[in-house]
């Protein structure tokens, strides 16, 4: 089956911890992007990457960061400095004009 | 001007009952456009793309005005199942560069 995955589906993380979330696809397109989605709000934009070995920053960057070392993941680490990472976060890939593609989401929380 | 808006509604509406929602975009060079459905603590997922003709799927209907720079989703004999928030997308700046969704219509079909 083709698609997206993205694990954990819960995470909780105490204060000063760093964590990875995971992001994988099979769909085999080129661009990858993170998006962060507080209750009863839209999507915004954390990171994205068109291509493998390049990404850039969205709208809310700060406390983020990625990599995008091969063209199926697109691994997202929530730093230390992110001062209010509880949330949800979904991961996305596309190429073009065409559909894109959500995974299920991380609910992540700090204690 | 925001790149994307709708009315965040929400909307109530009987079972049976024709609803409609409207998005507006502010770059007239934007390529392609989309509809997609969010269920709640649920990924985006597409309902439909919006073509320059207009298209139909069953009980839905997009159109496109790009004179107007609007975007509308038809949603006809409304059922419990089309409860969800339901978001206006563009690909305002083409090829892998992040979508620009809209903050979602919320639709709630009561029995």
């Amino acid at each position: 089956d083709g698609g997206i995955t993205q694990s954990p589906k819960y995470l909780f993380r105490k204060e000063g911890q760093n964590v990875t979330l995971s992001c994988e696809q099979n769909l085999n397109h080129d661009a990858m992007y993170w998006y962060r989605q507080d209750p009863g709000q839209g999507l915004r934009l954390i990171y994205y990457s068109q291509i493998v070995n390049d990404f850039q920053k969205g709208d809310i960057a700060e406390g983020y960061s990625v990599s995008r070392e091969k063209k199926e993941s697109f691994p997202l680490t929530v730093t230390s400095a992110q001062k209010n990472p509880t949330a949800f976060y979904l991961c996305a890939s596309r190429t073009g004009e065409n559909e894109q593609f959500f995974g299920p989401g991380t609910r992540l929380t700090v204690l | 001007r925001k790149e994307v808006e709708q009315d965040p509604g929400p909307f109530n509406v009987p079972e049976g009952a024709t609803v409609a929602f409207n998005c507006t975009y502010s770059n007239s060079a934007s390529q392609s456009f989309f509809w997609y459905r969010q269920d709640c603590r649920k990924e985006p997922k597409l309902l439909m793309s919006v073509y320059s003709s207009g298209n139909e799927d069953g009980r839905f209907t997009a159109q496109l005005n790009r004179a107007s720079q609007y975007i509308s989703l038809l949603i006809r004999d409304s059922k419990l199942s089309d409860s969800a928030t339901y978001l206006c997308v563009v690909n305002s700046w083409g090829g892998n560069t992040p979508l620009v969704f809209g903050k979602g219509t919320r639709l709630s079909v009561i029995a």
